[in-house]
Order: C-alpha cells, then sequence, then structure tokens
C-alpha cells in the first residue's frame, strides 16, 4: 500500500521553509526520502531507522516516528537547487520492495 | 562504475507488439526492481528480485514479465503492448542490508 504524501506541491520564494510529510497505515521500519529534477532519476536523499532518529544532509533534515507510522522531510532556507519531486518510499517487514508515495512537487522561486 | 544501465531509452511500440526493455547493474547488487512513473502517480512498483532465480510481483504487475538469471541483468518484457503501457520505466537496484537504490537513467515507452 502506497505510503501518503502531504502536500501534493508547494511554492516557495527562496530562503524560505518547507516540510513534506509521509504517512502509512501499516507498519513502518524505515524511510526512504529520494528527490527528482524534471526528466532525470530518482535520487537517495537518506533513511531514516527506527529509534526515531533524526537525520541531516545540508539544510535537509528528517524525522521518523514509527509509532505513529510517520516521517517528516525538512527543507531549510531552500536554495533554487531544491527544486524538485521528493518521494518517501517505505520498505516491507523484509526489507526488500520498496513501495513509493506519489510525490511532493517543490517549486522554488528566486 | 556505470551503476544502473537501461536499454533502449526511447522506444515507441505499436499495440500489440512485444519488447523488451533491458537493465544491468555492475555494482554486485542483490536487490532489483522495476518501477513505472506516470503524471501524478508517483513510481509505482512492478516486479522486483531479491536474488538470481527469485523474483515477485509488486504494484502493478499485469502484461509484464521479469526474470532474473544472473545477479547483474534483470529484463522487462512486455507481452503485448498497449498504450496503457505509455510510461517511463525506473530500472534500480540495491544492495542487500543498505537502503539506497540506484536508479537507472529511465526508459521511455509510447505504445500506439
Amino acid at each position: 500500500q502506497q505510503p501518503v504524501q502531504s502536500p501534493q506541491a508547494v511554492i516557495l520564494r527562496e530562503g524560505e521553509d518547507a516540510v513534506i510529510n509521509c504517512s502509512s497505515s501499516k507498519a513502518l521500519y524505515s524511510v526512504h526520502w529520494y528527490r527528482q529534477k524534471h526528466g532525470e532519476a530518482p535520487v537517495f536523499l537518506m533513511i531514516l531507522l527506527k529509534g526515531g532518529e533524526q537525520k541531516g544532509h545540508d539544510k535537509i533534515s528528517a524525522s521518523f516516528n514509527e509509532k505513529k507510522q510517520q516521517s517528516s522531510l525538512y527543507l531549510t532556507a531552500s536554495q533554487l537547487s531544491y527544486s524538485g519531486t521528493y518521494f518517501c518510499g517505505t520498505p516491507g517487514p523484509r526489507d526488500d520492495k520498496i513501495i513509493f508515495g506519489k510525490g511532493t512537487r517543490l517549486h522554488i522561486l528566486p | 562504475n556505470a551503476g544502473v544501465t537501461q536499454t533502449p531509452k526511447f522506444q515507441v511500440l505499436k499495440t500489440g507488439q512485444s519488447m523488451t526493455l533491458q537493465c544491468a547493474q555492475d555494482m554486485n547488487h542483490e536487490y532489483m526492481s522495476w518501477y513505472r512513473q506516470d503524471p501524478g502517480m508517483g513510481l509505482r512498483l512492478i516486479h522486483y528480485s531479491v536474488g538470481a532465480g527469485i523474483t515477485d510481483q509488486g504494484e502493478v504487475p499485469n502484461g509484464y514479465n521479469v526474470s532474473r538469471s544472473t545477479t547483474e541483468d534483470f529484463p522487462l518484457r512486455l507481452l503485448s503492448a498497449a498504450p496503457s503501457q505509455t510510461s517511463v520505466y525506473f530500472c534500480a537496484s540495491r544492495a542487500r542490508g543498505t537502503g539506497e537504490l540506484f536508479f537507472g537513467e529511465g526508459s521511455r515507452l509510447t505504445v500506439l
């Protein structure tokens, strides 16, 4: 079952912050985050494992709450290069297949 | 390293034709998978494999076949193409026990 992402789309001005949410009706064992620029393949950002740890990647960080079956991606002081579509992906209990959400389109204006 | 290589990058088919999308990886990854991407639908899993000789269905397997005779290769076969299979197809791989999925550049398929 696909995880649900919100919002579907976000428009920001450079320097503003954004939060993208990912939730599942099933138990989450870990959460992946990817970014895809137009016409390109998705690129891995980070993986969140059980334990509620928060990870960071430059000014992009994420949290994972396995009890609430949710993860959030935080983009701080957004840059033009952050534009693209962000996907969360959730592996099953055997960590074999990864199911992705429908994505969140992020557009950064100068 | 080439990473994940998909061929062809573009293909136009007529309804009813068959074809194979090729995918090869040189990272010795156990896991390989095929996704299709359509506007507003995200990345939907077609088939996946956890090792040579082992394949399983994903979310949207109908109309597609796969096989995994070697660790490196994971071809996707369209048996009888339909306009609904017009899409961008991505192959991806990852090592067991790690998270990161490595994607190929994608194959854009149009079925007329």
